[in-house]
């Protein structure tokens, strides 16, 4: 059973700094890797999905490796803003086409 | 086009009444999915719908819950005798296809079972 786990739960830096969340999962059978963005109330918004065969994607200051291998992906966010304060959501996809989801880590970038 | 959506946005019942929760794939997109996401568990996987077969349905909590999803379009989700424990958001969200496609998500039902 894939089971995915994000660290860490909770992260506050200031503005302008670069930072990295972290996520792992159990079962290497994977389809993709994907990342969402999660803003209060709010439904789930796709930052990047990066194919099994993939070893990353980039959108703009959003990095995504994966490491299918070591069960690892990491998002890198550039130069930080107010804005990118959400939770961040990791997924995996494998064989029974669900999406297996972390439970998140909750970004805060203080002006 | 118009992104997934999903009626109602919020939905206060009581225990033991029967709800409907209703979802309007983005055009086009043949596969469905149903999460739930409850307070400190993390999003869970429901039910995905091919076309308007569901493949799998071993995500389904318990036999109060059903889906049905007609012409290849909108999706119901039923849940039967509503416990507090029902009490979550549930997301819906669709891609062209399953399998390594990019899933999009709708805002959201928030049920809340008193």
């Amino acid at each position: 059973k894939q089971e995915v786990t994000q660290i860490p739960a909770a992260l506050s830096v200031p503005e302008g700094e670069n930072l990295v969340l972290n996520c792992s999962f159990t079962d290497s059978a994977i389809y993709n890797l994907q990342w969402f963005r999660q803003d209060p109330g709010k439904g789930l918004t796709s930052l990047l999905l990066i194919q099994s065969s993939q070893r990353e994607q980039t959108s703009g200051r959003l990095n995504a490796s994966l490491d299918k291998s070591s069960g690892r992906s990491t998002l890198y966010i550039a130069a930080s803003q107010p804005g990118d304060s959400a939770t961040y959501l990791c997924a995996a996809q494998g064989g029974s086409e669900k999406l297996v989801f972390g439970k998140g880590t909750k970004l805060t970038v203080n002006p | 086009g118009a992104g997934v959506s999903q009626s109602p946005s919020n939905k206060v019942t009581e225990k033991g009444k029967d709800v409907e929760l209703r979802c309007d794939p983005i055009s086009g997109h043949t596969a469905l999915y149903w999460y739930r996401q409850s307070l400190g568990q993390g999003l869970e996987f429901l039910i995905y719908f091919q076309g308007n077969s569901a493949p799998d349905k071993s995500g389904l909590p318990s036999d109060r819950f059903s889906a049905e999803r007609t012409g290849g379009s909108v999706s119901t989700l039923t849940i039967q005798r509503t416990q507090q424990e029902d009490s979550a958001v549930y997301l819906c969200a669709s891609s062209w296809d399953f399998n390594q496609e990019t899933q999009y998500f709708g805002p959201g039902t928030r049920l809340l079972v008193l």
